[in-house]
């Protein structure tokens, strides 16, 4: 299975702050990365796919980048709402995989 | 609106058995694959499993696998998720979420998901 590794593991950050989310595969699965949010108590939420595009609705702080086999979620303008536990996906292979969530804190 | 409502979830015994229903509204059930995604308490998502929109092909995790089934009823809108031999490990918030096409790929609307207490 493609291993995906996600860092920091948790990040303090302050309103207004850039913050970037890394996620490290453990072989190459070219552009099949997607992101996701999800606050506490809710499920998850679709932000990314195929590294970099936005999903319908998404605000325009939230950006992906990357390739082959590292990968990264950019939150240009830390706002409020932001402050949650974020997560890789690869859909290379059938055997999908989640990273390990990075949860981004107050500071 | 995508809606997909799960349902199913309770309190069984190690080695016991579950049935997981997954009611989808609002869009062509049977033109987009489905997901089965977990979350043990205080920790992170973990993938199950997954079916094709025709159900032709499903997928599974290695932890589930042989253990576990996955199916989709077209004519009724509803994903199913058998569970047997079921262990405490398997204890988690299950979510269902459809996914962006007829293959698995990623997952734009998810439920609000139900719980599964294995425990003795």
């Amino acid at each position: 299975d493609i291993q995906m590794t996600q860092s920091p593991s948790t990040l303090s950050a302050s309103v207004g702050d850039r913050v970037t989310i890394t996620c490290r595969a453990s072989q190459s699965i070219n552009d099949w990365v997607a992101w996701y949010q999800q606050k506490p108590g809710k499920a998850p939420k679709l932000l990314i796919y195929e590294i970099s595009t936005l999903e319908s609705g998404v605000p325009s702080r939230f950006s992906g980048s990357g390739s082959g086999t590292q990968f990264t979620l950019t939150i240009s303008s830390l706002q409020p709402d932001d402050f949650a536990t974020y997560y890789c996906q690869q859909y290379n292979s059938y055997s999908l995989t989640f990273g390990g969530g990075t949860k981004v804190e107050i500071k | 609106e995508v809606q997909v409502l799960e349902s199913g979830g309770g309190l069984v015994q190690p080695g016991g058995s579950l049935r997981l229903s997954c009611a989808a509204s609002g869009f062509t059930f049977s033109s987009f694959a489905m997901t089965w995604v977990r979350q043990a308490p205080g920790k992170g998502l973990e993938w199950v499993s997954a079916i094709t929109a025709s159900g032709a092909s499903t997928y599974y995790a290695a932890s589930v696998k042989g253990r576990f089934t996955i199916s989709r009823d077209n004519s009724r809108n509803t994903l199913y998720l058998q569970m047997n031999s079921l262990r405490a490990d398997d204890t988690a918030i299950y979510y269902c979420a459809k996914g962006r096409t007829t293959v698995v790929v990623f997952f734009d609307s998810w439920g609000q998901g139900t719980l599964v207490s294995v425990s003795s």
